[in-house]
């Protein structure tokens, strides 16, 4: 079975500080990794995704993240954070294997950053 | 481009009601998913379809159907809707199942009385 652990449901940062945002997955096959933010009253925009190739991803915003095989994480970082990206953060993973598609999402992180 | 079209984007019932949410995609995409979000629960998928005319239960499918006649169109309804399907639900669409990320509407909340 599938399955994400996003183990903070909030991460308070000052503007300016770096950020993380931590995920650990579980997964049967090969790990498609991807994080996802959501504004309020808004859908989810994709930020990044970690298919195959090198460990550390860049994405949208300057965020970025690092695909850990060996400790199953996938940690959202960006190294000096705005006001603006307070958000809630999803993390999702999907087996590169199957033939559904589907996504399985976190529970999400709220994330703060504070002036 | 639209992207992925949900409507309606609010909607209040009563219990016992009956509705259905419309998610259009013009991206040509094969896979079509409804997931509901709710707070400290994330998105839990509830059918999805991988092509006209096919529909699959997710992981909560109780009290919800749908159907894809059109490859552009996933409609989801509920039968007979339940304070507890109180909401905000979502569709996705992708081209195919290992094609990257999926696409997201903008959401339709859904307040049963």
């Amino acid at each position: 079975a599938q399955s994400v652990a996003q183990p903070e449901d909030q991460v308070n940062v000052a503007e300016g500080n770096p950020l993380t945002v931590k995920c650990t997955y579980s997964v049967s096959g090969n790990p498609y990794l991807f994080w996802y933010v959501q504004y309020p009253n808004r859908g989810l925009q994709f930020l990044l995704k970690y298919i195959t190739g090198d460990n550390l991803v860049k994405g949208s915003y300057g965020f970025e993240a690092e695909f850990n095989k060996s400790q199953t994480s996938f940690h959202l970082k960006k190294p000096s954070a705005l006001v603006s990206d307070s958000a809630l953060y999803f993390c999702a993973v999907r087996d590169g294997g199957s033939t559904l598609g589907r996504l399985y999402f976190g529970r999400g992180t709220q994330l703060t950053v504070w002036p | 481009n639209a992207g992925v079209t949900q409507t309606p984007k609010f909607r209040v019932l009563k219990t016992g009601q009956s509705m259905t949410l419309l998610c259009a995609q013009d991206m040509n995409h094969e896979y079509m998913y409804w997931y509901r979000q709710d707070p400290g629960m994330g998105l839990r998928l509830i059918h999805y379809s991988v092509g006209e005319g096919t529909t699959a239960k997710g992981e909560v499918p109780d009290g919800y159907n749908v159907s894809r006649l059109k490859k552009q169109n996933f409609l989801l309804g509920l039968e007979s809707a339940a304070p507890s399907q109180t909401s905000v639900y979502f569709c996705a669409s992708i081209f195919g199942p290992n094609t990257g990320e999926l696409f997201f509407g903008e959401g339709s909340r859904l307040t049963v009385l």
